[in-house]
């Protein structure tokens, strides 16, 4: 079965960077995008991005341009989502979605999140 | 970017009650691509519907979508008590994906 998981919760001060992973399981790696989403306190979720681990392409949200990487590990099928210059408007969880294929098609599986919290 | 705008922002019901959902787009969804997730209290969202009427697997059938271009529904045909929840549409057709504010249904 799909699995997504990802690392635990962070706390970083402002203008320090984090990273978050993604390891996925129960499919064909390189089949899919991964997205990331993040959803703020009591927000609705927002997009930030997607890769393809086929290739590399990426696409990210032009809110976090210049900000957000993306990167993926073939062999140990993981995806990471590296923020930086965080500010204290970035406290949100992070969720990777997968999406089974390019534009044009949902997030179907979601990890379980991430809490990253920044604060001095 | 579309902006996708949701109401009500609380639906009050009860029990075996039917739910109807709102999602409305600031321009034309592109290919019906407009999907509904579930989200409880600590929980990542739950995929529900896609392409706009589609049912996700494993999603039961009292949960349908409709619409086109810029008006979508979600219905709940009779509200279960694990149904009380948090509901969100995407739309994934252009980029960037967005999402709606979200509407709470919540028991009466």
């Amino acid at each position: 079965q799909v699995q997504l998981v990802q690392s635990g919760a962070e706390v970083k001060k402002p203008g320090a960077s984090v990273k978050v992973s993604c390891k996925a399981s129960g499919y064909t790696f390189t089949c899919c995008y991964m997205h990331w989403v993040r959803q703020a306190p009591g927000q609705g979720p927002e997009w930030m991005g997607a890769i393809s681990p086929r290739g590399g392409s990426t696409n990210y949200a032009q809110e976090f341009q210049g900000r957000v990487t993306m990167t993926w590990d073939t062999s140990t099928t993981t995806i990471y989502m590296e923020l930086s210059s965080l500010k204290s408007e970035d406290t949100a969880v992070y969720y990777c979605a997968r999406a089974s294929g390019a534009a044009g098609t949902p997030n179907d599986y979601w990890g379980q999140g991430t809490l990253v919290t920044v604060s001095s | 970017e579309i902006v996708l705008t949701q109401s009500p922002g609380t639906l009050s019901l009860s029990p075996g009650e039917r739910a109807t959902l709102s999602c409305r787009a600031s321009q034309s969804v592109t290919g019906s691509y407009l999907a509904w997730y579930q989200q409880k209290s600590g929980q990542a969202p739950r995929l529900l519907i896609y392409g706009a009427s589609s049912r996700a697997t494993g999603i039961p059938d009292r949960f349908s979508g409709s619409g086109s271009g810029t008006d979508f529904t979600l219905t709940i045909r009779r509200l279960e008590p694990e149904d009380f929840a948090v509901y969100y549409c995407q739309q994934y057709g252009s980029s960037p994906r967005t999402f709606g504010p979200g509407t709470k249904v919540d028991i009466k």
